[in-house]
């Protein structure tokens, strides 16, 4: 069985700072997507990566993979309001369609 | 491009009852996947369909089921509903078969009780 840690589940900070949410697992993905989610809402893509080592940005979003693809990184830099809300990562295993999703992390921005 | 699209938005139904949810996937996308993420658990992946056909299927009871149209749409049944089916239901598309990024509709939130 699959699993994928995400953490820290619950993440309250200032406007201004940074902050980084971890996906672990024990098995190797053949692609990792992080996704943010609005309660109530879908999942909204953010990011997909595939190649062990790879970053990606996004404005102030920096996403890594793991070199031995099992693990990715999510780091926020100069956190605003407008960045509070729930962050899943989600892992595909080459078992056909299927998305192995973390616990996600609910990140509050204060200002 | 208009994204993935699901209805209804909002569902009420009585322990018992059947439940019918659609989808209707990105155009283009041939692939269309069902997940469950109720209060507390998560996303559980339930279903997987391309071009018509069920190809993979999560851990879920037998009444939990669907099927994907010509026009790749999707339907997603639920049948004898019980209490803890009570979740937000998110519908999914991808292009190609099960390995591209899968992009997410609005879902339906479905209230049994």
């Amino acid at each position: 069985t699959q699993l994928l840690e995400q953490s820290p589940q619950f993440l309250s900070i200032q406007e201004g700072e940074n902050l980084t949410v971890y996906c672990n697992s024990s098995s190797v993905f053949s692609s990792l997507q992080w996704y943010r989610q609005e309660p109530g809402e879908g999942p909204v893509l953010l990011v997909t990566v595939v190649t062990g080592g790879e970053v990606k940005k996004l404005k102030r979003l920096t996403f890594q993979f793991g070199d031995a693809r099992k693990d990715s990184s999510l780091h926020i830099t100069a956190a605003q309001t407008g960045d509070t809300g729930l962050y899943l990562c989600a892992g595909m295993y080459n078992q056909g369609g299927k998305l192995i999703f973390g616990q996600g992390t609910e990140l509050s921005v204060k200002p | 491009e208009a994204g993935v699209t699901q209805s209804p938005t909002h569902l009420i139904k009585t322990r018992g009852q059947q439940a019918t949810l659609r989808c209707s996937p990105i155009s283009g996308h041939t692939s269309v996947y069902w997940y469950q993420q109720a209060l507390g658990l998560g996303l559980q992946f339930l279903l997987w369909y391309d071009e018509g056909e069920e190809r993979n299927r999560g851990n879920f009871p037998p009444r939990f089921s669907g099927r994907q149209f010509p026009n790749y749409s999707s339907e997603l049944n639920v049948n004898a509903l019980e209490l803890e089916d009570s979740a937000l239901y998110l519908c999914a598309s991808s292009t190609f078969t099960g390995r591209e990024t899968q992009y997410f509709g609005p879902g339906t939130r479905l209230l049994v009780l």
